[in-house]
């Protein structure tokens, strides 16, 4: 596709479930990145992707949170045992990636709501 | 530990004004500076980058200015326009990582 896609848009789930999120990055970028955004708090690193190297971790704020990036392309954001303050928009972002850092390109992003 | 601090977290001007949002950070190894422009129910767009071997980037009516030494960089928007109305987020990265930090985000309003 021309840009990252992610799906589903919207997301209600009730508390406790669990819930799958999806992003397709562009085509040919070896570089993925998940990010939360929640009111007033900007975006919150997750987890990255680059390559078939193993990925960086260090954002997931729980062990309910989970990734993974299939023949490194899609990724899928699980959240188990889902709780209200995990309502936020959830983005995805790839990227190329060379000697130098480049842009990132942002899906539209996943808004979860948890009830 | 907050790495990019953002300011203001909101921006109200007028029409043809000049906007101006701050950012510092701590890390002397970034190595690159891009400034995101978000609307509402969109993802971040890259809106103009700089790397710090210049003091200065302008691309139309929006300008990075970098200082280096104070560990600075901004973004002003000239002649601000009612369609300019959007979240910024500023943003570092480099030091052997390509993982971008952000900035908590700039409210802007433009009113006509």
């Amino acid at each position: 596709g021309a840009g990252v896609s992610q799906s589903p848009s919207n997301k209600v789930t009730e508390k406790g479930k669990d819930v799958e999120l999806r992003c397709d990055p562009i085509s040919g970028h070896t570089a993925l990145y998940w990010y939360r955004q929640s009111l007033g708090q900007g975006l919150e690193f997750l987890i990255y992707f680059q390559g078939n190297s193993a990925p960086d971790k260090s954002g997931l704020p729980s062990d309910r949170f989970s990734a993974e990036r299939t023949g490194g392309s899609v990724s899928t954001l699980t959240i188990q045992r889902t709780q209200q303050e995990d309502s936020a928009v959830y983005l995805c972002a790839s990227s190329t990636q060379g000697a130098l850092n480049t842009e990132a390109f942002f899906g539209q992003g996943t808004r979860l709501t948890v009830v | 530990q907050q790495q990019v601090k953002q300011s203001p977290q909101s921006l109200i001007v007028q029409k043809g004004g000049i906007s101006i949002i701050n950012c510092a950070y701590e890390n002397t190894a970034f190595d690159y500076f891009p400034w995101y422009q978000q609307f509402p129910g969109k993802g971040p767009a890259l809106l103009i980058a700089i790397r710090p071997d210049v003091s200065e980037k302008k691309e139309g009516r929006f300008t990075i200015s970098f200082n280096k030494s104070a560990k600075q960089f901004s973004l002003h928007i000239m002649d601000s326009q009612p369609g300019d109305s959007a979240t910024y987020f500023c943003a570092a990265s480099g030091g052997g990582s390509y993982i971008p930090t952000f900035g908590r985000g700039t409210s802007l309003i433009v009113h006509p």
